[in-house]
């Protein structure tokens, strides 16, 4: 069984402030998603990566898949309270079995 | 113009009941999910259906069945629910993208309440 650890499970930082979630596996994973997830809704697809290595900027997040493929990271900087969510890792084992795992997410705050 | 539907958004239930939720996808897609987050927001997957059969099936009771009766729609039905079945039900599509991709397209959610 695949597993993705993310960490950190909460955070709650001050409007301005930078941060990083980690989204950890012993397993290689060929792409992996990112999500965001905001209260009563469902989780909204922000990123993929998929090669080894791979820098993705969406504005003020950046995203960076390993170069092994087996862990991935989010760094946010100047964090807005917009930026408020659950954000949610997901690895693709590849082939057609059509599986995401997902890890547990990260809760974060930022207050103004 | 939503793209994935789910009805209803609150559903409040009895132990016992059985009860239906819908999810209807506009995006064209050819496979659909449905996927359970507890109280602590673990998403995990229950089924898949990609052009309606079934792909995945987890290990989840057989008091829930899930039936697609076309590529746009997967309903899923629970016997005799329990209180442990209380959750946020998402139903997502995907399709497949350059390099088995499957990024997925999340409903609303369906919040369930057994009492």
């Amino acid at each position: 069984t695949q597993l993705l650890e993310q960490s950190p499970q909460f955070l709650s930082i001050q409007e301005g402030e930078n941060l990083t979630v980690y989204c950890n596996s012993s397993s290689v994973f060929s792409s992996l998603q990112w999500y965001r997830q905001e209260p009563g809704e469902g989780p909204v697809l922000l990123v993929t990566v998929v090669t080894g290595g791979e820098v993705k900027k969406l504005k003020r997040l950046t995203f960076q898949f390993g170069d092994a493929r087996k862990d991935s990271s989010l760094h946010i900087t100047a964090a807005q309270p917009g930026d408020t969510g659950l954000y949610l890792c997901a690895g693709e084992s590849g082939g057609s079995n059509y599986k995401l795992t997902f890890g547990k997410g990260t809760l974060l705050t930022v207050n103004p | 113009d939503t793209a994935v539907s789910q009805t209803p958004k609150y559903l409040v239930t009895q132990m016992g009941n059985d009860k239906s939720i819908k999810c209807e996808q506009n995006l064209g897609h050819d496979t659909m999910y449905w996927y359970k987050q507890d109280s602590k927001k673990f998403l995990k997957i229950m089924f898949s259906y990609n052009n309606k059969e079934l792909i995945i099936n987890e290990t989840v009771p057989n008091r829930f069945s899930p039936k697609s009766p076309d590529k746009a729609h997967l309903n899923l039905h629970i016997n005799s629910l329990e209180l442990g079945d209380s959750a946020v039900y998402f139903c997502a599509s995907s399709q497949a993208l350059a390099g088995n991709s499957y990024e997925q397209y999340f409903g609303p959610g369906t919040r369930l309440t057994v009492t």
